[in-house]
């Protein structure tokens, strides 16, 4: 079945750093790649996303590139905040099908230090 | 005020005992998902259901059983064959149809006494 691996587990950065979390997806079908960001004892909530159709997206200080040759897609946080600070988590799935099932990567800890 | 809304935050179960976790949505989100998380690992689904009166099982289903009675309402309950319920557990919604948004609740702690 769909398998999401990513890295890495755990990222400290300086604040002002950039960061980048990759994560890499087996079935060649998947089409939509959200991400979410959790912070302590909270439910995640989602960032940015993006579809196959497109290799690239921006939101401000954040953006993913989609790589669907190598079916690698990674996040890309700018000028890094203390803010930041949180577990995020990339996930994947088939547009077009009946359900609407996520298959999440196991994480990243991100840390900004001031 | 929209959104996802899950309860209790905490919940406390005894051995042998069955608990019923909470999820109600108010964005008209035909459907919706229940999913654990361990520390260190990401979420798996448990169960999710795209319509009313219809669910079905996700990956770790055994030991959790769930009811959509409502549009709005999918609550799970945790049964004694849940042989290590100790987890977070997140509810999330969405309109139907796959590469739809989930959107997730704040999540309900379980703990084993």
């Amino acid at each position: 079945g769909e398998n999401v691996e990513q890295h890495p587990s755990t990222l400290s950065v300086q604040e002002g750093d950039s960061a980048v979390i990759k994560c890499t997806y087996s079935d060649s079908a998947s089409n939509y790649f959200p991400w979410y960001k959790q912070e302590l004892g909270k439910g995640p909530q989602l960032i940015i996303d993006i579809r196959s159709n497109v290799g690239e997206k921006k939101d401000q200080r954040i953006a993913v590139t989609l790589n669907k040759t190598a079916k690698h897609f990674s996040l890309h946080i700018t000028e890094t905040q203390p803010e930041d600070s949180a577990v995020y988590f990339c996930a994947a799935s088939k547009v077009g099908g009946a359900t609407n099932k996520l298959i999440f990567g196991t994480g990243t800890l991100l840390a900004v230090q001031p | 005020d929209g959104g996802i809304t899950q309860s209790p935050k905490y919940l406390f179960r005894k051995e042998g005992q069955n608990v019923t976790l909470s999820c109600e949505q108010n964005l008209n989100h035909d459907a919706m998902y229940w999913y654990r998380q361990d520390p260190g690992q990401g979420l798996r689904l448990i169960y999710y259901s795209q319509i009313v009166n219809d669910f079905q099982k996700g990956d770790i289903a055994e030991g959790y059983s769930v009811s959509r009675e409502k549009k709005e309402s999918f609550p799970l309950t945790v049964t004694s064959a849940q042989k290590n319920p100790t987890a977070f557990y997140l509810c999330a919604s969405s309109f139907a149809g796959a590469g739809e948004t989930q959107y997730f609740g704040p999540g309900t702690r379980l703990l084993v006494l």
